[in-house]
């Protein structure tokens, strides 16, 4: 089974609302990501957790908040959003390092 | 520093041809080369990768890749294309902290 799930699989919130977007695995994987991907343009990373620590932050605005509560789920809480940050966020997991990549169906978010 | 180019945004290919979607390499490190696909609103779905071993990389859906590293490419092919493989597809590589590399992606049209 190489199932990733994303819940909710679209997401509508205001500028000042506070929302979490959530994603599971059961494959046994130790590295969880979310991306944040655009129309037609690749994803571009956002966090990596390996061991349910934060290893990778790639810069990301504070209003994004991710959290790895255990090893098969991983959050992402949304506060104070711009409409700019509308887009598909994708979740993935691996075995970590260069190992395959398994992606959720990612979750619409429209920032009004 | 590593990349990936995928020269061609889209390319249109009738049902039943043979079709190729273009991707070249940075050559830095051994690279770990993927092919993922993503249909419209939806995540990306592994199809094949390379790490080692026989160039010829057999993958999901009837897809396969060949790894040729004089050229520093690796195409994506498939003998005979159906209406149902029209989707954007996505060559990547991996470093081994496991962050991705992607390529722009080409969106790849079959029409009957």
């Amino acid at each position: 089974d190489t199932e990733v799930t994303q819940t909710p699989k679209h997401l509508v919130m205001g500028m000042t609302n506070k929302k979490s977007l959530k994603c599971e695995q059961h494959m046994g994987h130790r590295a969880m990501y979310w991306y944040k991907q655009k129309a037609k343009k690749p994803p571009e990373l956002m966090f990596v957790y390996s061991y349910e620590k934060l290893s990778i932050n790639e810069s990301v605005p504070s209003r994004f908040s991710p959290e790895c509560p255990n090893s098969s789920l991983l959050n992402l809480h949304l506060h104070a959003l711009q409409p700019e940050d509308s887009a598909l966020y994708l979740c993935a997991s691996s075995r970590g390092g260069a190992e395959t990549q398994y992606f959720g169906p990612g979750t619409r978010l429209l920032v009004l | 520093a590593q990349s990936v180019a995928q020269p061609e945004d889209q390319v249109n290919v009738a049902e039943g041809n043979p079709l190729t979607v273009k991707c070249t390499y940075s050559v830095s490190g051994n690279p770990y080369l993927f092919w993922y696909v993503q249909y419209p609103n939806r995540g990306l779905q592994f199809l094949l990768k390379y790490i080692t071993g026989d160039n010829l990389v057999k993958g999901s859906y009837g897809f396969e890749a060949e790894f040729n590293k004089s050229q520093t490419s690796f195409h994506l092919k498939k003998p005979s294309a159906l209406v149902s493989d029209s989707a954007l597809y996505f060559c990547l590589r991996s470093g081994n902290t496991g962050k991705l590399i992607f390529g722009q992606g080409t969106t790849l049209q079959v029409k009957p």
